[in-house]
Order: C-alpha cells, then sequence, then structure tokens
C-alpha cells in the first residue's frame, strides 16, 4: 500500500528544545515536501527537496531545517521550537508525471 | 502575486442536497488544477485534476469545471452524504512544476441530516 508515513502523530514540547518530525514514503517518488497548515492561512510550504541531497526553501522556511539523505525519507528539524511554530504539519511526495501531491497523515505540534 | 481564492469559506447543507464550491485564481502561467478533500485530521487527497484544455470532469458524484479564460473552477457535490463533511481545497500548479503549487485556504463542508 502507498503510504506517507509522519512521526510523531501529536507533540507538545517547550520552547528551545530540538525536536524531529519524519516523514518516510515507500513510492519511490523524487520529490518531497513539508507544509505547515494553520486557520485562516491554509497549507504553506516551508520546504522541498526534488531528489537526494537536493533541497530547497518553500514560502515560510524560518526556524525549520531539512534534510535528505535517503530517497525515501524526509525530516523536519526544528532546532529551537517557538509557540508561532504550533501548527499542523504535513509531509507529502509526488511524481514528477502526475503532479498529484500524497500527503501524509499530519503532525499536530504545540510548543509551549 | 500567485493566488487562489475560494468562497464560500464555509457551507452546512443538508443531506441529499447539491452544491458548489467556487475558486478562482490569478496563477500564472497556468499548468493544471486540482480539487483535494481533506477530511478532518488527516491529510488532504486528490478528487480531480483540470488541465487547460479541459472543461469538465467528474470522479462519483463529485464534478469539477474549470474556465481557463476567467480563471474560475467549481467543484460540485451532487446528492451530499454525510461523509462528505470536509474541507475542500483549490490547488493550482504553474507550467508542468509540480513543486510551485500555490493553495486556496479551502471551503470547510458540514453535511446535517
Amino acid at each position: 500500500e502507498a503510504q506517507v508515513t509522519q512521526n510523531p502523530r501529536y507533540l507538545i514540547t517547550v520552547t528551545g528544545k530540538k525536536l524531529t518530525v519524519t516523514c518516510s514514503q515507500n513510492m519511490n517518488h523524487e520529490y518531497m515536501s513539508w507544509y505547515r497548515q494553520d486557520p485562516g492561512l491554509g497549507l504553506r510550504q516551508i520546504y522541498y527537496s526534488m531528489n537526494v541531497e537536493v533541497t530547497d526553501k518553500g514560502d515560510v522556511p524560518e526556524g525549520y531545517k531539512v534534510s535528505r539523505k535517503e530517497k525515501r525519507n524526509f525530516p523536519l528539524i526544528l532546532e529551537s521550537p517557538s509557540p508561532n511554530q504550533t501548527s499542523l504539519y504535513f509531509c507529502a511526495t509526488t511524481s514528477d508525471s502526475s503532479g498529484e501531491l500524497f500527503f501524509g497523515e499530519g503532525s499536530r505540534l504545540t510548543v509551549l | 502575486k500567485n493566488q487562489v481564492e475560494q468562497s464560500p469559506q464555509s457551507l452546512i447543507i443538508l443531506e441529499g442536497k447539491n452544491c458548489t464550491l467556487q475558486c478562482n485564481y490569478t496563477v500564472s502561467p497556468f499548468s493544471n488544477l486540482r480539487w483535494y478533500k481533506q477530511d478532518t485530521g488527516r491529510g488532504p487527497v486528490s478528487l480531480t485534476i483540470m488541465t487547460f484544455s479541459e472543461n469538465t470532469k467528474s470522479n462519483g458524484r463529485y464534478t469539477a469545471t474549470l474556465d481557463a479564460d476567467t480563471k474560475q473552477s467549481s467543484l460540485h457535490i451532487t446528492a451530499s452524504q454525510l461523509s462528505d463533511s470536509a474541507s475542500y481545497i483549490c490547488v493550482v500548479s504553474i507550467q508542468r512544476g509540480y513543486q510551485k503549487v500555490t493553495f486556496g485556504i479551502g471551503t470547510k463542508l458540514q453535511v446535517i441530516p
């Protein structure tokens, strides 16, 4: 079954405590991306990756880092989380041919 | 600036009724437009894709239309069911670059018995 798996699904943390949200896909897609979704703002792209070792900033990259060492994994790193990073985060993949985005189930992050 | 605007922001309809959601975009150059359904607490799932040359496309009780001249799309839901309660997001792609997408904020639909 084609899947995009995110972990953790829910996390409450405190300001400044580094955390990583993992994303793994089994569809062999080259393109992966991270989004955050906030009420009234919709989905906004944080970072994306066209392939292994190729990453680039999206629309709201401040405060986030990513890495793409393997094709299937694309972790999102918050080095020093702040309350304004409280949000619902989605990882997504797509194949070049279809352009359809396949989203993970989401990770709800609360930073106190 | 590339923008995608959706209306209404929210909608409540009775089960069995039809409804139409609107999407206006200023994205250029246009590649395709997708409608996604997002159930509460879940990731969005693609319903339909419309390319420049397509006017209408159906997926079961969902019918999407596209007017590339006026840069408008609509999603019509026929004989609504309780399971249609969700947010519907319009997403427009630029050229063929799937990484260059612009999202609408979405329309939250609630179907009540």
